[in-house]
């Protein structure tokens, strides 16, 4: 069985500040990691994966979020945040046993004051 | 490409009532995926088709859901008798069979509200 904890369902930064949004996992084999960000009445949108390459992986606005086994914690970053990035942020595992279906934790919503 | 498209978008109706939605993926991917995602939630598993297969259906599905892929490519998801339990976001993702990463693309989804 898999399992995503996302720590802390809110999180606050000023524009310009790092952000940090916190992922931990549960796997009984090597998991494949996702990040989704998710606007309003919308659908999700991948920010960034991992699939067993490269532990630091980049995405898409600036994002990155570095894998580490020992801590089973996959933490999405990005340096300085921006309004935009105002939305709520979903973190995903999945494995090569179980089709692709994802296991979702229950969102951080990030606010970015001016 | 065109993206994974959703219809409708919204939908009201009364506790009682049948109600059915549909998802077309991306037109190349063969794996089609539902969930559903209530409020402050993330999006939990409902089911999922290989092509017009439907593989696996996650306890979540009572007796009420079915859902269809006829000719491998758009999806119906119908719930019968709804009850206000069942109002949420239904959100269809598709993804082409890859053991790398399974990569999934998601729908706008459709927001159903039963009063």
């Amino acid at each position: 069985a898999q399992s995503v904890t996302q720590l802390g369902s809110h999180v606050s930064v000023s524009e310009g500040a790092l952000v940090l949004l916190r992922c931990n996992y549960s796997s009984s084999v090597p998991p494949y990691l996702f990040w989704y960000v998710q606007y309003p009445n919308q659908g999700l949108q991948l920010l960034l994966k991992y699939t067993s390459a490269a532990t630091l992986v980049k995405g898409i606005n600036g994002f990155e979020a570095e894998f580490k086994k020992s801590e089973t914690s996959f933490h999405l970053t990005k340096p300085s945040a921006h309004m935009s990035d105002a939305a709520e942020y979903f973190c995903a595992v999945s494995d090569n046993t179980n089709a692709g279906k994802s296991t979702f934790g229950d969102g951080t919503t990030l606010t970015v004051k001016p | 490409d065109t993206g994974v498209s959703q219809n409708p978008r919204h939908k009201i109706t009364k506790r009682g009532q049948n109600v059915t939605f549909r998802c077309d993926p991306i037109s190349e991917h063969n794996r089609l995926y539902w969930y559903r995602q209530t409020l402050g939630q993330g999006p939990e598993f409902l089911t999922y088709f290989q092509n017009e297969a439907q593989l696996e259906k996650s306890r979540l599905l009572s007796d009420r859901f079915s859902a269809e892929r006829p000719k491998g490519s758009f999806s119906t998801l119908e719930i019968q008798r709804t009850e206000q339990g069942d109002s949420a976001m239904y959100l269809c993702a598709s993804s082409l069979e890859d053991r790398i990463t399974y990569e999934q693309y998601f729908g706008p989804g459709t927001r159903l509200t039963v009063t």
